[in-house]
């Protein structure tokens, strides 16, 4: 089955470390890639999205991420998390059709 | 902004009982969407809809049911609530021309004695 996985439940970590967020998909096609964040207490929110063009995607907050079609992977990345990026973060894709795919989510918890 | 609202943020119902979630977007977005989130499943789709009266299933339909009568509002039915529908209810629009770029309600938090 077409899936979207992310290897990390829990990530814990200290401010000004870096952060990498693992997400692969199990898809062979065109895809489109996105990233979801959701703030302790808030809405869920497009953090970055990739259709095509360049794979290294810029999105908010210093976030980036990086399409590596080779090895079905769409990895979350910022070099120097802070204290308020202590949220949930979810990989999902289109897949083959009109519906989006989520990971099961990644809770990233940054120590001030 | 984008605003999308859901009539309850927690709500507690017994088995059996009919439940509605309610959703409203104010940004005459066409398309809206209902998920359910569970820890470790991440958000499951639920149905969605493309247009009023429109309605598609998702993932796991079973159980729930659907109305979009305006443009605005779409409906979350369960006909008859039960233990395993426990969960959190995320209700989400988008614009036909962007149709990936999801904005999400701040949730409903069901749970079914």
């Amino acid at each position: 089955a077409q899936s979207v996985s992310q290897h990390n439940h829990h990530v814990i970590l200290s401010e000004a470390a870096s952060l990498e967020l693992g997400c692969n998909y199990s898809y062979g096609g065109t895809v489109n890639l996105f990233w979801y964040v959701q703030y302790p207490g808030q809405h869920l929110q497009l953090l970055l999205k990739y259709f095509s063009g360049d794979p290294l995607v810029k999105g908010i907050k210093g976030f980036e991420a990086e399409f590596i079609k080779s090895k079905f992977s769409f990895n979350l990345r910022k070099p120097s998390v802070q204290w308020s990026d202590t949220a949930e973060y979810f990989c999902a894709a289109l897949l083959n059709d009109y519906k989006l795919s989520f990971g099961a989510g990644t809770t990233v918890t940054v120590r001030a | 902004d984008v605003k999308v609202t859901q009539s309850s943020r927690y709500l507690v119902k017994r088995t059996g009982e009919k439940v509605f979630l309610e959703c409203v977007q104010d940004m005459d977005h066409e398309n809206m969407f209902w998920y359910r989130q569970d820890p470790g499943l991440g958000l499951r789709l639920i149905y969605f809809s493309y247009d009023v009266k429109m309605k598609e299933k998702g993932d796991i339909p079973e159980g729930y049911s659907v109305s979009r009568e305006k443009k605005e509002r779409f409906s979350l039915i369960l006909e008859s609530a039960s233990t395993n529908q426990t969960s959190m209810y995320l209700c989400a629009s988008s614009r036909d021309t962007d149709y990936y770029t999801q904005y999400f309600g701040p949730g409903t938090r069901l749970t079914v004695l």
